[in-house]
């Protein structure tokens, strides 16, 4: 099985400052890596798969990048709605996994 | 718009048995492959199950095989999930999810509680 690790568990960001989030594989995975953000009491919500491809309608101050092991998600000027879990989430292999989440916080 | 909506979630005893289903809308249902995906309280994302398009290929995440079983009926476009031996670790929300080509998943439901606890 491959394991995600998220770092940090937790970012401390102010609104219009930048967020940098962190996700290493334990093995390759390719660019076969997505990213979610997830509100509380809501579900899951697709960001970036391919490692760096926006899914529709998410705003372009989220981007992805990496390859191979280490993996980044950058929010550019975090604004008040970004506020959230994020999770990275493999499926270069079974079973697919997810990291355990960073949490964005004011 | 795509809407996916689980139900069946509840309370149920250890060895207990429960089925979630999953209605599906908005998307042609029988060309997506299908997942769930769970989320104990207060805690991460744990993919449990993926199935084909037609069935035909279906996966489990080791903590569930052999006690769950994944099915799908593309003719009421529905997403089914039977959990049987079911263990108070298997309390969660389960959220149904789609998956279009690639493996990412696209789309959410809002998810079903199911507590397993006496």
């Amino acid at each position: 099985e491959i394991v995600m690790t998220q770092s940090p568990a937790t970012l401390s960001v102010s609104p219009g400052e930048r967020a940098t989030l962190s996700c290493r594989a334990s093995q390759s995975v390719s660019t076969y890596l997505a990213w979610y953000q997830q509100k509380p009491g809501q579900a899951p919500r697709l960001l970036i798969y391919g490692a760096s491809t926006r899914a529709t309608g998410v705003p372009a101050r989220f981007s992805g990048s990496g390859s191979g092991t280490e993996f980044t998600l950058t929010i550019s000027s975090l604004q008040s709605d970004d506020f959230a879990v994020y999770y990275c989430q493999q499926y270069n292999n079974w079973p697919r996994t997810f990291g355990q989440g960073t949490k964005v916080e004011i | 718009e795509v809407q996916l909506l689980e139900s069946g979630g509840g309370l149920v005893q250890p060895g207990g048995s429960l089925r979630l289903s999953c209605v599906a809308s908005g998307f042609t249902f029988s060309n997506n492959g299908m997942s769930w995906v769970r989320q104990a309280p207060g805690k991460g994302l744990e993919w449990v199950s993926v199935i084909s398009t037609s069935g035909g290929i279906i996966y489990y995440a080791d903590s569930v095989k052999g006690r769950f079983t994944i099915s799908r009926d593309n003719s009421k476009n529905t997403l089914y999930l039977q959990m049987n031996s079911l263990r108070a670790e298997d309390t969660a929300i389960y959220y149904c999810a789609k998956k279009p080509q690639g493996g990412w998943f696209d789309a959410w439901g809002q998810g079903t509680l199911v507590t397993v606890s006496s």
